[in-house]
């Protein structure tokens, strides 16, 4: 019963590098979303899809791309770090967009 | 654009007993879905309780229940005989039922953080 799968767990990277959080889902969800954690704000979104090869931007999308090729994959990718990019990461994917929403363990990334 | 405000940084409570976390909501939609979820030391962001704004009834998962006042905009979470595994973040959302576009994303609080005491 894995659900959400996130990875990796923890990364640091250096300033303008690049790199790409993983995140895949085994219930057949058509809705997935990236968030990030940031202290004292909750959980913004970056980018969301609502199917395979449909992707749309959140509240907070710059310096991130991602791609929906497969219903169980969505990548995000960092496309040159910046330190303003610290944060946790959280994957979640639901049923449908108005449903309940069930959360990856969450990559916590730092740049320095 | 809908806000969810959690007025209440930090609780504390002792094992056995009962604390009530605060949330607080606005929006101009008048069906959505409420959420109180938790996030552990693990980071885990695991559903605790949903409430549809359809449903006057509160909801109740075993010790947890909400009070959902509507027209005040409000939804408490109350957790009865608290245990210490009951430590965590615990985060107020807001979803609303519109299908489409952003308007559709979760909206969170900011967190209140509950300490469960001997």
């Amino acid at each position: 019963n894995a659900g959400v799968t996130q990875t990796p767990k923890f990364q640091v990277l250096k300033t303008g590098q690049s790199m790409t959080l993983q995140c895949a889902q085994d219930m057949n969800h058509e809705y997935m979303s990236w968030y990030r954690q940031d202290p004292g704000m909750g959980l913004r979104l970056i980018h969301y899809s609502v199917g395979a090869g449909i992707t749309d931007q959140g509240e907070v999308p710059n310096g991130y791309n991602v791609s929906r090729s497969t219903t169980e994959d969505f990548p995000l990718r960092l496309l040159s770090a910046a330190p303003s990019q610290t944060s946790v990461y959280f994957c979640a994917s639901s049923l449908q967009m108005n449903t309940e929403a069930f959360f990856g363990q969450g990559t916590r990334l730092t740049v320095v | 654009a809908q806000t969810v405000t959690q007025s209440q940084p930090e609780m504390s409570v002792q094992e056995a007993e009962t604390v009530t976390l605060s949330c607080t909501y606005d929006t101009s939609e008048s069906d959505y879905y409420l959420f109180w979820y938790k996030q552990p030391p693990s980071r885990q962001m695991i559903l605790v309780i949903r409430q549809e704004a359809y449903k006057q009834q509160n909801a109740t998962e075993n010790r947890f229940s909400v009070n959902f006042q509507k027209a005040a905009k409000s939804f408490s979470l109350k957790i009865s005989d608290s245990q210490l595994g009951d430590a965590a973040m615990y985060f107020c959302a807001y979803r609303p039922t519109l299908n489409t576009g952003t308007a559709s994303k979760l909206t969170f609080g900011t967190g209140t953080r509950l300490q469960v005491t001997l």
